[in-house]
């Protein structure tokens, strides 16, 4: 069985203070992760999606990183519009996604 | 824009109700997926359909139904036997059937249903 674990649950940022968000995942046969922007009361948005360990996206102040193990979203200098939830999700092979329980970050200006 | 949309956005039900929630896209996708979301936790998989007439159960499907008369539509409905509806739902599309893992899901707004 899949799973997935992030952490922390909630962080607290100042604006400009950089920071990382943790994904643990257990999957037997990766084929996809992925990160997920949420804000309150509205759908997830695809941010990233990454397939083979050492393998690095960058989008604005957002980069995203994969281990066999877990994966990072490092967050430069950010920005109160930064706050969100974001949502980590696995994909293996013949199952459908698996998703961790979410980071809320919160950026204070 | 193509996207989805979901309605209502908010819906209130008393007990022993059913309702149903709507989703339709635009995106000419094969698959679309329901899933739950509660506070604090991650979302949890109701019912999804690889093709038109045709669907199968998530983790959580007891107490739900779907049906997916059209490619464009993939109605849930949340009926009397759900002990505990009271949650966000979200409907999701993708390209193709998630069986891969790894096809990026296109989400609607959400709906959100409260159980007087």
């Amino acid at each position: 069985e899949d799973q997935v674990t992030q952490s922390p649950e909630a962080l607290r940022l100042q604006e400009g203070e950089s920071s990382s968000l943790n994904c643990s995942y257990t999957v037997s046969g990766l084929r996809g992760l992925f990160w997920y922007r949420q804000d309150p009361g509205k759908g997830p948005e695809f941010l990233f999606t990454l397939y083979s360990a050492g393998e690095e996206k960058e989008k604005e102040r957002l980069k995203a990183t994969l281990t066999k193990k877990e994966s990072f979203l490092h967050i430069t200098a950010p920005k109160p519009e930064d706050s969100a939830t974001y949502l980590c999700a696995v994909g293996s092979a013949g199952n459908m996604l698996t998703f961790g329980g979410g980071t809320r970050l919160m950026v204070k200006p | 824009d193509g996207g989805i949309t979901q309605s209502p956005k908010y819906l209130f039900r008393k007990e022993g109700q059913n309702v149903t929630l709507s989703c339709e896209q635009n995106l000419n996708h094969d698959a679309m997926y329901w899933y739950r979301q509660d506070p604090g936790q991650g979302l949890r998989l109701i019912y999804y359909s690889q093709i038109v007439n045709d669907f199968q159960k998530g983790d959580i499907a007891e107490g739900y139904s779907v049906s997916r008369e059209k490619k464009e539509s993939f109605p849930l409905t949340v009926t009397s036997a759900q002990k505990n509806p009271t949650a966000f739902y979200l409907c999701a599309s993708s390209e193709s059937s998630g069986g891969s893992g790894a096809n990026v899901l296109t989400f609607g707004a959400g709906s959100r249903l409260t159980v007087l």
